[in-house]
C-alpha cells in the first residue's frame, strides 16, 4: 500500500536554528498537509498546498514557517529560527484528487533545546 | 475549535463489537465525516469517511443519522491491534481537518 515518507523521524536542534523537515507525499495525490502535534496535546492543522502554492494555513502558521514542493516529489516544512515551543510531532500528509481520504506519514518528532 | 464531541474513553472486550459514538450537532451540508486512528507513537490513520449515506469498508463501518448530527463507528470484532485514539473530524469545504480530543479505545483481552 503506499505511504508518506518523512524523514528524519526524530530531529533535535538548538533554540534559533533552522529545520527543515523532509515529506515525499503519495505520487498521484495531489494536495499536501503539514499538521502538527505537541505532547499530550490535539493535533493541529498547520497548512495545505494545492498546485505550487499554500491554499490555507492556520494561526500557527506564522512568518517563521515555509513550505516548499521543490522537485515534483518531495515537499518540505521549513521553520527559519525554531523556538522552544516548536517543540512537537509533525505529520505530513496528502490526499488525491478524489478527496477522500488522508494518508499521513508516520512523523518527525523536533526536539528544539 | 473542534465540532465535534466524543467521549474520552470507552473499554471492550476482544473480539466483541465496538461502538463509537460522535455528535457533530453544527455540522454543515457540505462538511464530511472523517474518521481517523492513532496508535501511540504512530501518525494517524485514515478508519473510513461519509457524507449521507452509511458506509463501510475492511476496517469499519460508519453509520450517518438521518439529520447528520451524529455518527457512530462500528468496529464489529475488536482486536488487541484496535486500541488507539480514535478521532471524529468534519472535513470542510476548505479540506481543513480540526482535530478534537477523540476516544482512547482501551481493549481487554
Amino acid at each position: 500500500e503506499p505511504e508518506v515518507t518523512q524523514t528524519p523521524s526524530h530531529q533535535v536542534t538548538q533554540m534559533g536554528q533552522e529545520v527543515i523537515l523532509r515529506c515525499v507525499p503519495i505520487s498521484n495525490h495531489l494536495y499536501f498537509y503539514w499538521y502538527r502535534q505537541i505532547l499530550g496535546q490535539k493535533v493541529e492543522f498547520l497548512v495545505s498546498f494545492y498546485n505550487n502554492e499554500i491554499s490555507e494555513k492556520s494561526e500557527i502558521f506564522d512568518d517563521q514557517f515555509s513550505v516548499e514542493r521543490p522537485d515534483g516529489s518531495n515537499f518540505t516544512l521549513k521553520i527559519r529560527s525554531t523556538k522552544l515551543e516548536d517543540s512537537a510531532m509533525y505529520f505530513c500528509a496528502s490526499s488525491d484528487p478524489r478527496l477522500t481520504g488522508y494518508t499521513f506519514g508516520s512523523g518527525t518528532r523536533l526536539t528544539v533545546v | 475549535d473542534a465540532k465535534t464531541t466524543q467521549p474520552n474513553s470507552m473499554e471492550s472486550n476482544e473480539e466483541e463489537p465496538v461502538h463509537l459514538p460522535c455528535n457533530h450537532s453544527t455540522i454543515s451540508g457540505t462538511d464530511y465525516i472523517h474518521w481517523y486512528r492513532q496508535l501511540p507513537s504512530q501518525g494517524p490513520e485514515y478508519v473510513i469517511h461519509g457524507l449521507t449515506s452509511n458506509v463501510n469498508n475492511r476496517m469499519a463501518s460508519l453509520a450517518i443519522a438521518e439529520d447528520r448530527k451524529s455518527s457512530t463507528l462500528i468496529l464489529h470484532r475488536a482486536t488487541l491491534r484496535d486500541a488507539a485514539v480514535y478521532y471524529c473530524i468534519l472535513r470542510q469545504s476548505n479540506y481543513q481537518l480540526i482535530w478534537g480530543a477523540g476516544t482512547k479505545l482501551i481493549i481487554k483481552p
